[in-house]
């Protein structure tokens, strides 16, 4: 069964506006780990975003957000203020605590942002 | 990355030659892991090494083998490239919320 799920192969976004890039994940522990990285044409891999399942609030970096909701599996990246360098690919993964050596990863979102 | 160093950045091979992929870090962390990365998907896990001189399996190991010789390195090894081996590898180090990834290495098996 896919443990990441994400469901949106591209997505387009005018910059200075806000973008939701969506991740559902699945898992039967309790404890897990759900993490966001870019990744942009140059390849390299950029930590963006964590948040933990016991985490009281959603995690925000700067532009980033993450909004959590457990009952619904799902951890939605949210970007505001979009600006043409967050053009990439954005990775969505998962850490369980009974397997806390390996991250699995979504299939990715392509997003697009233009002036 | 800072702290994730791989070599080579490209490699050409031929089917049935062999080569390793080194990856070192100096950011003093136990866990280090080997990802592939296949065209339009994500990340998947290879090997990876809880701590020095330990390694086990993730979901793809069909094909590679690995060393974890001291803390620093952490090396992936192809005995006899095949074609379905071409992707870009991924090293990676743990800290408690993230993984570091090194920058890459594109291999492409002829």
């Amino acid at each position: 069964a896919q443990k990441i799920t994400q469901t949106q192969p591209g997505m387009f976004v005018q910059e200075k506006e806000a973008v939701t890039l969506d991740c559902t994940y699945d898992t039967s522990d309790p404890s897990y780990g759900l993490f966001w990285y870019k990744q942009p044409s140059s390849g390299e891999m950029i930590f963006l975003i964590y948040q933990g399942s016991y985490d009281q609030q959603n995690a925000t970096e700067g532009r980033y957000s993450l909004n959590f909701q457990k009952a619904r599996k799902s951890a939605n990246l949210v970007i505001s203020a979009s600006q043409l360098g967050d053009s990439a690919m954005y990775f969505c993964a998962m850490r369980e605590a009974y397997n806390t050596d390996k991250l699995i990863f979504g299939t990715g979102t392509r997003l697009q942002v233009f002036p | 990355n800072a702290g994730v160093t791989q070599t080579p950045k490209f490699q050409v091979l031929k089917t049935g030659q062999s080569m390793t992929l080194q990856c070192a870090q100096d950011m003093n962390h136990n866990s280090m892991y080997w990802y592939r990365q296949d065209p339009g998907m994500g990340l998947r896990l290879i090997y990876y090494s809880a701590s020095e001189g330990t390694t086990d399996k993730g979901e793809v190991p069909n094909g590679y083998n690995v060393s974890r010789l001291n803390k620093r390195e952490f090396s992936l090894r192809l005995e006899s490239a095949a074609p379905s081996q071409t992707s870009v590898y991924f090293c990676a180090i743990d800290s408690k919320h993230e993984q570091f990834f090194g920058p890459g290495t594109r291999l492409t098996v002829l």
